[in-house]
């Protein structure tokens, strides 16, 4: 069965600190997505990356990154020289073959981010 | 609208009443999706529609719950007996992945369901 574990409930930084999101999931399939997902204190939450089992390139996207080890089940999302407005609850989420490709979502981490 | 729109944004009702709740999702998108919010957790799957079939409904708690999607784009998701414990924000999201991919799920901004 799959399943995603943010072991961080809350996580809080000065702005400009850098910060990582952890993020553990446990599939028995081959095939499955990973995604990272952001909801801002307004409440939509808000599609940040998704990657795909056979990719395990790391990515980044300004000061979003992202480091997919599947030696370890991790997909972990590291913000650099974080700002206020990254405060929000970030989730880690994932969809797997054999679950017909529904999305499941961890706890999430709740950032505070102050100035 | 461009995005995926939920219907009410809020509604307040009485232990035992049915309330049903409606998402008009992103025109084109075959796949929808229904979550369940309570405070400070994450979203717990309900219901997974490719076009007009419920593709998964393994995460409805019991029979109370009932979600329909008729002409493959508009769905309406009924609780029927309402109880305190479904108090909570409905999440609903709409996709264009089909057959084995999965894309982002665009998510609408909830409606909150408070039952007293």
């Amino acid at each position: 069965a799959q399943k995603v574990t943010q072991a961080q409930t809350e996580i809080s930084v000065v702005e400009k600190e850098d910060v990582t999101l952890d993020c553990v999931y446990e599939t028995r399939d081959t095939t499955y997505y990973l995604f990272w997902y952001k909801q801002p204190p307004s409440g939509e939450l808000v599609f940040l990356i998704r990657r795909n089992s056979f990719d395990e390139q790391n990515e980044i996207s300004g000061r979003y990154s992202w480091n997919f080890q599947k030696s370890t089940s991790s997909f972990n999302f590291t913000i650099t020289a974080s700002q206020v407005v990254d405060s929000a609850v970030y989730f880690c989420a994932l969809s797997e073959e054999t679950g017909g490709f529904k999305t499941i979502f961890g706890a999430g981490t709740r950032l505070f981010v102050k100035a | 609208g461009a995005g995926v729109s939920q219907t009410p944004s809020n509604k307040v009702t009485e232990k035992g009443k049915y309330v049903e709740l409606r998402c008009d999702p992103i025109s084109g998108h075959t796949a929808l999706y229904w979550y369940r919010q309570s405070l400070g957790q994450g979203p717990e799957f309900l219901i997974y529609f490719q076009g007009t079939g419920a593709a998964d409904d393994s995460g409805l708690p019991n029979d109370r719950f009932f979600a329909v999607r008729p002409e493959g784009s508009v769905s309406t998701l009924k609780i029927q007996r309402t109880e305190r414990g479904d108090s909570a924000v409905y999440l609903c999201a709409s996709s264009e992945a089909t057959g084995g991919q999965t894309g982002e799920l665009f998510f609408g901004e909830g409606s909150r369901l408070t039952v007293l």
